[in-house]
């Protein structure tokens, strides 16, 4: 079974870092692009970061730049997102996801639970 | 950046209805467009790709169609299971934008 598990996340005071794991299994973990999606309480969700199968090519979402960086480590079926300089409008479920396609453009179709990650003094 | 605007944000209907939600890009996105369906406190779910393919073990209620800038979701008959939000999501480029959900109510 394809599966994404999040953890790492936590109570951090602004200013903060955080860096937040998601463990595959199930598929042939190099083979595909990741991303990381979050949701804010009681909002809809917001695309954060996007990661390619070898890990070379990297995107973020404006409000993240400079601050947040997505990587993975295909030896450990791992993706992670080192999250710094926390805000409290960081405060979200972050949620990973696993692309349909590995080379054409594709829908996310394997979500993980999602990890809370709250910013706060 | 594409923008996705989503409409309507929330939608009162009963079971047997049947709903339209529809997704306006900012410029087109081709077909590159999926739908998800989030329940309270759950990941969302992918139902539809490429803006009309059907993903596994989705309902055949379900329905997607358009392209270029103007897309949308069809549930042909309103089940109880089927009361949640929708999501829109543009995989055309990055960034990977979401439209801002429509929450699908019992009237």
């Amino acid at each position: 079974e394809v599966q994404l598990l999040e953890s790492g996340g936590g109570l951090v005071q602004p200013g903060g870092s955080l860096r937040l794991s998601c463990a595959a299994s199930g598929f042939t973990f190099s083979t595909y692009a990741l991303q990381w999606v979050r949701q804010a309480p009681g909002k809809g969700l917001e695309w954060v970061s996007a990661i390619n199968e070898g890990g070379e090519i990297t995107k973020y979402t404006d409000s993240v730049k400079g601050r947040f960086t997505i990587s993975r480590d295909n030896s450990k079926n791992t993706l992670y997102l080192q999250m710094n300089s926390l805000r409290t409008e960081d405060t979200a479920v972050y949620y990973c996801a696993k692309r349909m396609t590995t080379v054409t453009p594709g829908a996310l179709h394997i979500w993980g639970q999602g990890t809370m990650v709250t910013v706060s003094s | 950046d594409i923008q996705m605007t989503q409409s309507p944000s929330t939608l009162s209907a009963s079971v047997g209805d049947r709903v339209t939600i529809t997704c306006r890009a900012s410029q087109s996105i081709s077909m590159w467009l999926a739908w998800y369906q989030q329940k309270p406190g759950k990941a969302p779910k992918l139902l539809i790709y490429k803006a009309s393919t059907l993903e596994s073990g989705v309902p055949s209620r379900f329905s997607g169609s358009g392209s270029g800038t103007e897309l949308s979701l069809t549930i042909s008959s309103l089940q109880p299971d089927d009361f949640a939000t929708y999501y829109c999501q543009q995989y055309s480029s990055a960034p990977y934008t979401f439209g801002q959900g429509t929450k699908l109510e019992i009237k």
